[in-house]
């Protein structure tokens, strides 16, 4: 399975847009790229995917390089209620849909 | 519209001891998947069942073992409980083969074996 790396942890200040970096430089072609995080006590939150453009929903923006080995989360203007670790697992397409694989994470605190 | 629900929230168990994990998806989806999330860690992929069958497995012994019944519920069993199998385990639903990959995941269920 291909791996991601993270950095540990990032910081940012409330209405400030963060840009979350991943690396996945041993993805495979049918490999989608996607989004999670996760609050304390609770279970990942979807956030977003995409295979090889770049994607907008109400949430973020996912910015994937042209190689795809990796790829950027953009928080627009981050929130208190932003502050979780967020992961970016690879998601197989095809007859492996729906195994996610998981890295580290990045914690992300948010300053008011 | 419930959401992924687990049950039951904590558990206790004993080296050796069996314990049997439950999980109730989505409204409207037929798949299963099951993780062990240790803690700092990211959420490790155990299996994922859709129609009553086991469809993929991750990396774990065959002390894990599942079921998938009718109504789309999923069991998660684990035998013969080591200290090292204390996490929290995870079960995502999703719509098996839908053109939306999003998963939902449940609180979980944290296992101490002690």
């Amino acid at each position: 399975d291909a791996k991601t790396t993270q950095p540990n942890s990032m910081e940012s200040n409330e209405e400030e847009p963060v840009h979350l970096p991943c690396n996945h430089s041993t993805i495979s072609g049918t490999d989608y790229i996607h989004w999670y995080r996760q609050l304390p006590s609770q279970g990942p939150e979807y956030v977003i995917h995409g295979l090889t453009s770049n994607v907008n929903n109400r949430m973020a923006s996912l910015a994937i390089a042209e190689d795809r080995k990796s790829s950027t989360l953009i928080l627009h203007r981050a929130t208190l209620r932003d502050a979780a670790v967020y992961y970016c697992p690879l998601g197989a397409g095809g007859t492996s849909y729906g195994k996610l694989t998981f890295g580290q994470g990045t914690i992300l605190t948010v300053h008011p | 519209d419930a959401g992924v629900t687990q049950s039951p929230t904590h558990l206790i168990k004993t080296r050796g001891q069996q314990v049997t994990l439950r999980c109730s998806p989505k409204s409207g989806h037929d798949t299963v998947s099951w993780y062990q999330q240790a803690l700092g860690q990211g959420p490790q992929f155990i299996f994922q069942y859709y129609e009553e069958e086991e469809r993929q497995r991750g990396n774990f012994p065959d002390r894990f073992s599942g079921h998938q019944f009718p109504n789309y519920s999923s069991e998660l069993n684990v035998n013969a409980l080591l200290l090292g199998d204390s996490a929290l385990y995870l079960c995502a639903s999703s719509f098996y083969g839908g053109i939306d990959y999003e998963q939902y995941f449940g609180p979980g269920t944290r296992l101490t074996v002690t």
